[in-house]
This record gives structure tokens, C-alpha cells and sequence, in this order.
């Protein structure tokens, strides 16, 4: 399977500040996707990040704070924008590797914290 | 709107003894059925994907699909400390690859 790396792996931040987490991959991968996890939870997708197009976001979730780049098929970000304390939770970047599967690898995730 | 639904927990089982971790599923079509492991403080790692009716076994671990009652479980034998986490279940939600996920279960393996 792909090795998957995400940066950073946690971080504090203050209100009103935003943050960008990054997620590599080792190999080109069919879809990427964002899942936050807030403490205690399950996971809940954020968006498919679309390889050179615009993101597809859930219900709930919009371009304007959560806005996410893939420019290529090996690496995507997820910026948190405007954070308050409620954005707090793990940050989780997915992948399938090729179109033959749907089974979604996890990166390692980023931890955020906010103030 | 789909759902997965899973017994919170938490399951405590003896160390040896064999653990059963439940998941029902909403949406008929669902045909791709996977559990993670999730460690406290770490992401969910695959244990098993199964894609039709009866049982797979991999090591210790055995899964058990029924699409007709709508339940997929998860078996462990000869439960170890080290299988204390979380059990998710997901299901595939269709053609656009999204996994659908259960609470998870929170199981703990007493030695």
C-alpha cells in the first residue's frame, strides 16, 4: 500500500488564525479525501480533493474554511481558515490507490489544537 | 441517509478468549464492507475488507458478511492486550468511492 505522510503532525494555534496541513503521498493515487475526527468520535469526510479541479465538499463543510488543492496526483493540503475552538480535532488525509479499489489508506494525521 | 450503526462498547473480553464486534448497515446496495483498527491517538489502519455473503478468515481475525440481514461482524480469536482499540466499520456508499462509517466499538482485552 502507499506510504502516506501528513505535515505538520499536530500544532496549536490561536483563534482568528489559519492553518495549512499537508498530505504526501509515495506514489500517484486515484482519490484523495479530508476526514476530520473530533475527540471521541468517528470519522466524518470533509471533501474528495479533486486532482486539478475544484474539491467536492459534504454537507456542512464549504470551500470558504476548509479550502483544499490537489496539483497533482501525489499531494493535496486542507487549510483550516479562521479557526475557533470548535475546529479542534484530528485532521486525516485518505487515499485509494487505483481505480481497482476502494479500499482508503490513512495518513498518519495532524492534531489541532485551537485557543 | 445511510447509516452504519456499531455498539459503542466498551467490550471487555479475557485475554484468549474470542471477541465479536457487531455492525448493521442501512443501504441495501452496499457492496464493499471493511473494519479499522484505530489505536488511541493514532489513525484507523485496515484489518479486513469483504465484498460477499459467508466468512473470511485472516490470521485471528474473521469477517462475516450477511447482505440479506444487513450485518457485517468481526471475530477475534485468542484476543491479546494488544488488540485493545477501536473497531470501525465502514461501507461503501456507491459509485463515488465515499466510505460510509460506523461510531466505531472500543474494545478492551483484559491479560
Amino acid at each position: 500500500s502507499a506510504v502516506i505522510s501528513q505535515k505538520p503532525s499536530r500544532d496549536i494555534c490561536q483563534r482568528g488564525t489559519s492553518l495549512t496541513i499537508q498530505c504526501q503521498v509515495d506514489s500517484q493515487v486515484t482519490m484523495m479525501f479530508w476526514y476530520r475526527q473530533q475527540p471521541g468520535q468517528s470519522l466524518t469526510l470533509i471533501a474528495t480533493a479533486n486532482q486539478g479541479s475544484e474539491a467536492t465538499y459534504e454537507s456542512g463543510f464549504v470551500i470558504d474554511k476548509f479550502p483544499i488543492s490537489r496539483p497533482n496526483l501525489t499531494f493535496s493540503t486542507l487549510t483550516v481558515s479562521n479557526m475557533s475552538p470548535e475546529d479542534s480535532s484530528i485532521y486525516l488525509c485518505s487515499v485509494l490507490p487505483s481505480a481497482s479499489t476502494d479500499t482508503q489508506y490513512f495518513g498518519p494525521g495532524t492534531r489541532l489544537t485551537v485557543l | 441517509q445511510k447509516e452504519v450503526e456499531q455498539n459503542s462498547g466498551p467490550l471487555s473480553v479475557p485475554e484468549g478468549a474470542i471477541a465479536s464486534l457487531n455492525c448493521t448497515y442501512s443501504d441495501r446496495v452496499s457492496q464493499s464492507f471493511f473494519w479499522y483498527r484505530q489505536y488511541s491517538g493514532k489513525s484507523p489502519e485496515l484489518i479486513m475488507s469483504i465484498y460477499s455473503n459467508g466468512d473470511k478468515e485472516d490470521g485471528r481475525f474473521t469477517a462475516q458478511l450477511n447482505k440479506a440481514s444487513q450485518y457485517v461482524s468481526l471475530l477475534i480469536r485468542d484476543s491479546q492486550p494488544s488488540d485493545s482499540a477501536t473497531y470501525l466499520c465502514a461501507v461503501n456508499a456507491g459509485n463515488n468511492r465515499k466510505l460510509i462509517w460506523g461510531l466505531g466499538t472500543s474494545l478492551a482485552v483484559n491479560p
